[in-house]
């Protein structure tokens, strides 16, 4: 079975400061792959990162960043120097080599930067 | 990256009614599409898998004579939600994945449908 945790339900931070989001993920298999996704108060999802289980490079897009550690089954997610618009729920998600198939979402980080 | 459309983005329907929420692929083909379903302050749960010129595939717990899928083409597949009750009420979103290369591991995601039954 599959399963991805969030630990921290809620974050809340001010303008500026560098904010990391954590997720720990559970898997049997060899391959597959881990999202981030953000979803602002409109709902709709958006895609931030794909990373596959055999590219264990950090990756830094901008003010985010994320650190992809096998060794302790963790995909964390950073932004540096927050802004209002990071304001999100921001899910990490999970799926299996196969193609096609479903994602295994965590439960959800809320992220409040306030001004 | 790929664009996936929902309508309506927001309905309010009767108690007892039925309600068709359609998803498509905009400028792709997915001949698979996946329906998940998302209570405020909680995780995206999926719901069921859509597959054209087949059935869909439910998962455990979805009832599936009351959300009745029809993936009737490459770039459409329709969700309704049969004699809708106030605790059918949520957020209802599709995804699909990508079609060529790297972006075939990447789902795509609708901007939703806010379902109210009153």
């Amino acid at each position: 079975a599959q399963k991805v945790t969030q630990a921290q339900t809620e974050i809340s931070v001010v303008e500026k400061e560098d904010v990391t989001l954590d997720c720990v993920y559970e898997t049997r298999d060899t391959t597959y792959y881990l999202f981030w996704y953000k979803q602002p108060p409109s709902g709709e999802l958006v895609f931030l990162i794909r990373r596959n289980s055999f590219d264990e490079q950090n990756e830094i897009s901008g003010r985010y960043s994320w650190n992809f550690q096998k060794s302790t089954s963790s995909f964390n997610f950073t932004i540096t120097a927050s802004q209002v618009v990071d304001s999100a729920v921001y899910f990490c998600a999970l799926k299996r080599g196969t193609s096609y198939g479903k994602l295994t979402f965590g439960q959800g980080t809320i992220l409040t930067v306030h001004p | 990256g790929a664009v996936v459309s929902q309508h309506p983005s927001w309905v309010i329907c009767k108690s007892g009614t039925s309600v068709k929420i359609e998803c498509r692929s905009l400028d792709f083909q997915a001949t698979t599409m996946f329906w998940y379903r998302q209570f405020p302050k909680q995780s995206l749960m999926l719901m069921a898998t859509s597959n054209e010129g087949s059935k869909a595939t439910y998962e455990q717990g979805v009832e599936k004579d009351k959300f009745l899928i029809n993936h009737a083409s490459l770039t459409l597949s329709t969700l309704t939600v049969t004699s809708a009750h106030p605790e059918d009420s949520s957020f209802y979103i599709c995804s699909a994945p990508g079609t060529s290369g790297r972006s075939q591991e990447t789902q795509y995601f609708g901007p939703g449908t806010r379902l109210l039954v009153l």
